[in-house]
C-alpha cells in the first residue's frame, strides 16, 4: 500500500500570508496526486488533480506542483475562507485503491 | 449537473449491518467510477472500495474485505454500500464519491453511522 505523508500537521497563519503544504508518498505515484479542501461538517472539495491541474471553479491561488513522491499545495494569498484541513489523494494501478494523506490543518493566527 | 443523495443517517447495534445508498445523476454510474469513502469522527479520509475505472467490479481496501459489498443498480443510477458486523470502529460519515480519472470530483454530503449498543 503507497502512504501519503503530509506536513506539517498544523498551520497557523494570517490571511494575506503565503503558505505550501506537503505530502510525500511511499514510492512513486507518477503525477497521480489530487488535493481536496474539507471544512467542518462539509463533503471533501476537489481543488487539484493530476499534480498541478486546477479544478472547476478553484481560483487561481491554489496551484499544486510535484511528480514521483514529492507534492506541494501553496496557497498565493491566503483568503478567510481557506482555513480549512486540506488532504492529498493518490491512485494507484495495482492493488487497484486510493489513499488519502492524514491531512493538514490551516488554521488562523 | 452532477448531484449524489445520500440516505440518511443510521444508528446501529454493534455485528449488525447497515446499508447506505447514493442515488446519483449526470450518468455518473454508465460513465464514471464511483466510491465509497468514510471518516470517523475527528479523523481523516479513508478510501473503503468502489469501481476503479480501469475494472468493471468493485475493489476494496484490503481492511474491508470480506465485510463490504457494493452494488450499483445503473438503470436507477443508485449506488449502495453495505457494511456487516459493525463494531463501535465503524461509527463515520460514509461518503459516496464520483471517481474522475484519479481523483473524486463530485462528493454526497455524507451519511452518518453510529455504532452503539
Amino acid at each position: 500500500e503507497i502512504v501519503l505523508t503530509q506536513s506539517p500537521a498544523t498551520l497557523s497563519l494570517s490571511p494575506g500570508e503565503r503558505v505550501t503544504l506537503s505530502c510525500r508518498a511511499s514510492q512513486s505515484v507518477g503525477n497521480y496526486l489530487a488535493w481536496y479542501q474539507q471544512k467542518p461538517g462539509q463533503a471533501p472539495r476537489l481543488l487539484i488533480y493530476d499534480a498541478s491541474s486546477r479544478a472547476t471553479g478553484i481560483p487561481a491561488r491554489f496551484s499544486g506542483s510535484g511528480s514521483g513522491t514529492d507534492f506541494t499545495l501553496t496557497i498565493s494569498t491566503l483568503e478567510p475562507e481557506d482555513f480549512a484541513v486540506y488532504y492529498c489523494q493518490q491512485r494507484s494501478h495495482w492493488p487497484p485503491e486510493y489513499t488519502f494523506g492524514q491531512g493538514t490543518k490551516l488554521e488562523i493566527k | 449537473q452532477v448531484h449524489l443523495v445520500q440516505s440518511g443517517a443510521e444508528v446501529k447495534k454493534p455485528g449488525s449491518s447497515v446499508k447506505v445508498s447514493c442515488k446519483t445523476s449526470g450518468g455518473t454510474l454508465t460513465m464514471f467510477a464511483l466510491s465509497w469513502v468514510r471518516q470517523a469522527p475527528g479523523q481523516g479520509l479513508e478510501w473503503m472500495g468502489g469501481s476503479i475505472p480501469i475494472s468493471t467490479t468493485p475493489n476494496f481496501a484490503q481492511k474491508f474485505q470480506g465485510r463490504l459489498t457494493i452494488t450499483a443498480d445503473k438503470s436507477t443510477g443508485t449506488a449502495s454500500m453495505e457494511l456487516s458486523n459493525l463494531r463501535s470502529e465503524d461509527t463515520a460519515v460514509y461518503y459516496c464519491a464520483r471517481g474522475n480519472g484519479s481523483d473524486f470530483d463530485y462528493w454526497g454530503l455524507g451519511t452518518l453511522v453510529t455504532v452503539s449498543s
